[in-house]
């Protein structure tokens, strides 16, 4: 199944900086979505992007697609310390129904 | 805002002991799924349900694991004999029919601890 890749794998930003996470994967996807876990806890959905989007906003994330080099990218503006979290670039196999998710990027937002 | 319920928050349990979790999917949701995620490991898919019936599984999806839907509301993951490897947060998820994409909400989790 297909995996996204996150980088970097830990991030350590002082409150009010931008934070870029970024998300390569393999083959041809129809959508991908970002999503927030804090601490072991549940998880929350950020956003869902369709192949044929290049850029959707949302509050202060911002994600980007780039199909030709299999990558997307999620920015958080202005971070708070609550923004603290591991993001997951999930992707899904055309067909299936299963969500699969990489390692993610552990963000540390400074107070 | 809707929102998905999973119960208990918490479970410890003997090994060779079955444990029921459960979840209340979003109300107007087609698709219920159990994800899994061992302490300090990748969120893992399970298992999805849809119209009553398994739709997918994974292979960690043994002889061991069964889903039901025994009313309207709920959503159950059964675990037949618990063992040591089991121990992990078990997640919910529930999901509408969209053309062209979908999101699935996830439950808090639940935390199984089998000894």
């Amino acid at each position: 199944s297909q995996q996204g890749e996150e980088d970097p794998q830990a991030l350590s930003i002082q409150e009010g900086e931008n934070a870029t996470m970024n998300c390569s994967y393999k083959t041809s996807i129809n959508n991908l979505q970002w999503y927030r876990q804090n601490s072991g806890r549940g998880l929350v959905h950020l956003i869902l992007i369709r192949s044929n989007e290049r850029e959707k906003h949302s509050g202060r994330l911002r994600v980007t697609l780039d199909t030709s080099k299999k990558s997307s990218s999620l920015l958080i503006t202005a971070s708070r310390a609550a923004d603290t979290a591991s993001y997951f670039c999930v992707l899904r196999d055309t067909g299936r129904r299963a969500l699969t998710f990489g390692s993610g990027t552990r963000l540390q937002v400074q107070p | 805002e809707p929102e998905v319920t999973q119960t208990p928050s918490h479970q410890v349990t003997q090994m060779g002991q079955e444990v029921i979790l459960r979840c209340v999917p979003i109300s107007n949701h087609l698709y219920f799924y159990w994800y899994r995620q061992i302490l300090g490991q990748k969120v893992e898919f399970l298992v999805s349900f849809y119209n009553n019936e398994i739709s997918e599984k994974s292979e960690i999806f043994d002889d061991q694991f069964s889903v039901e839907r025994p009313d309207g509301s709920n959503f159950t993951l059964k675990i037949r004999s618990t063992k040591l490897e089991d121990s992990a947060m078990y997640f919910c998820a529930s999901s509408e029919m969209l053309a062209g994409g979908e999101t699935q909400y996830f439950g808090p989790g639940t935390r199984l601890l089998v000894l």
